[in-house]
């Protein structure tokens, strides 16, 4: 089956420096990356949706200046949060929709970030 | 606007009981409907889509377009059911044709 890896699993950083999460597509070529943020117990909330070689799409309220997506090949897309602030902390998962014409979307493990 | 519910934050069920967890929708185009799972410290996966009409995991939802509904259910609960399930709506046109997701349903099954 398709499988999307996510690195790091887990990253405490200082206030203010960046962090970079990487997304890849292990066995299958991901033309559509999207990347959620997901509170405790809560649903997940879509951030930005990104194409490869092109720029991300941002949901409403998401800062795009604070969360850098790169897609620059079909099987790896990264999210860069810059000053990360406590607020910012979070389980952040990525997922990846394929070339294959299937439509389901297949989900990274999540990366945990915690901002101290 | 596109909104997907599950009325139910917690649904707490003995083993051998039905179960049904409830999700509506709100949009006006064509819907394709999905069920998520979630288990403990696992990642999210799929588990129903409506289009395929599968029973999964002796899991099944239909679709019913006239109460706007895809409610899942299962006629004997089963322990290892336990998990966090979210249903979402996939929009028919636009944006990479993104996923709307409810808030989440967790289940619990007591032995």
């Amino acid at each position: 089956g398709a499988v999307v890896s996510q690195h790091p699993s887990w990253v405490i950083c200082k206030s203010g420096t960046s962090v970079k999460i990487e997304c890849r597509s292990l066995d299958f070529q991901a033309t559509t990356m999207f990347w959620y943020r997901q509170f405790p117990k809560q649903s997940l909330m879509l951030m930005a949706t990104s194409n490869e070689g092109s720029k991300a799409t941002y949901e409403q309220g998401v800062e795009k200046d604070k969360f850098l997506i790169n897609h620059a090949s079909l099987t790896l897309s990264t999210l860069t949060v810059t000053s990360a602030h406590p607020e910012d902390s979070s389980f952040y998962i990525c997922s990846a929709k394929g070339t294959s014409g299937r439509y389901e979307q297949y989900f990274g493990p999540g990366t945990r970030l915690t901002v101290t | 606007a596109q909104r997907v519910t599950q009325p139910e934050k917690l649904l707490s069920v003995f083993k051998g009981a039905p179960v049904e967890l409830k999700c509506n929708y709100s949009y006006s185009g064509s819907p394709e409907l999905f069920w998520y799972v979630q288990y403990s410290r696992q990642r999210l996966q799929l588990l129903l889509r409506h289009i395929s009409r599968e029973s999964i995991k002796g899991f099944t939802a239909d679709l019913n377009k006239g109460e706007t509904s895809f409610h899942l259910k299962k006629p004997f609960a089963q322990e290892e059911d336990s998990a966090m399930y979210y249903c979402a709506l996939r929009l028919s046109a636009g944006n990479n044709r993104k996923l709307i997701w409810g808030l989440g349903t967790s289940l619990a099954v007591n032995p």
